[in-house]
């Protein structure tokens, strides 16, 4: 198994609810990370997981909640997000973080606040 | 600080060469990466670049300077399919694999 699986694909949420998104990997790749990517912008960093412990906060929101059960598994929670917060999440795996791997990509989640 | 600077657009012919162009300036230098991302889909890998030269894998090469800090991807025989977003990204370096991404340039390839 070579891939990232993002679900849901798609999400419509208003702003007073709750939701998560989840990202899976079977390659056993210790780091994950979340993207944000607006329209024809480059991907943004958001989180990094390190063997399963939080790395990297790049200071966002606390209505974005990140959370690793287990080396697989990767959700970001959701909570009363703005409309500005439409965006593709994207999530995505590497076999560590001591170096320099490539980083495989899920294919997104596409997320609208209204 | 690192700063990552790439065309906004290009276009060119089916059939045709496209040289895109990525020149970046970062504290240290850990390899270049590029990523193809076609329009509502993840970005996929293209090319690791860590030392000067150039690497070609079939129709796609990329180059790599580091005293220039300059990079580029090459496409050669263009196909349709070949309009996407072309992403040069640089590692942040250290003890942290946190990779940054230029602002890509979206290529339309013309009949």
């Amino acid at each position: 198994d070579t891939e990232v699986t993002q679900t849901p694909k798609h999400l419509v949420m208003g702003m007073t609810n709750k939701k998560s998104l989840k990202c899976e990997q079977h390659m056993g790749h210790r780091a994950m990370y979340w993207y944000k990517q607006k329209a024809k912008k480059p991907p943004e960093l958001m989180f990094v997981y390190s063997y399963e412990k939080l790395s990297i906060n790049e200071s966002v929101p606390s209505r974005f909640s990140p959370e690793c059960p287990n080396s697989s598994l990767l959700n970001l929670h959701l909570h009363a997000l703005q409309p500005e917060d439409s965006a593709l999440y994207l999530c995505a795996s590497s076999q560590g973080v001591e170096g320099n791997y490539g980083y495989t990509f899920g294919s997104g989640t596409r997320l609208t606040v209204v | 600080g690192q700063n990552i600077d790439q065309p906004t657009e290009m276009t060119a012919t089916e059939g045709a060469i496209v040289q895109i162009n990525c020149t970046y300036q970062t504290s240290g230098f850990n390899g270049l990466f590029w990523y193809q991302q076609h329009a509502g889909e993840a970005p996929t890998f293209l090319s690791y670049n860590v030392l000067d030269g150039l690497e070609e894998k079939g129709r796609f090469s990329s180059f790599l300077s580091r005293s220039k800090g300059y990079s580029y991807l090459l496409l050669k025989e263009l196909q349709m399919k070949d309009s996407a977003s072309y992403l040069c990204a640089v590692p942040h370096g250290g003890a942290t694999n946190k990779l940054i991404f230029g602002t890509g340039t979206l290529l339309a390839v013309q009949p």
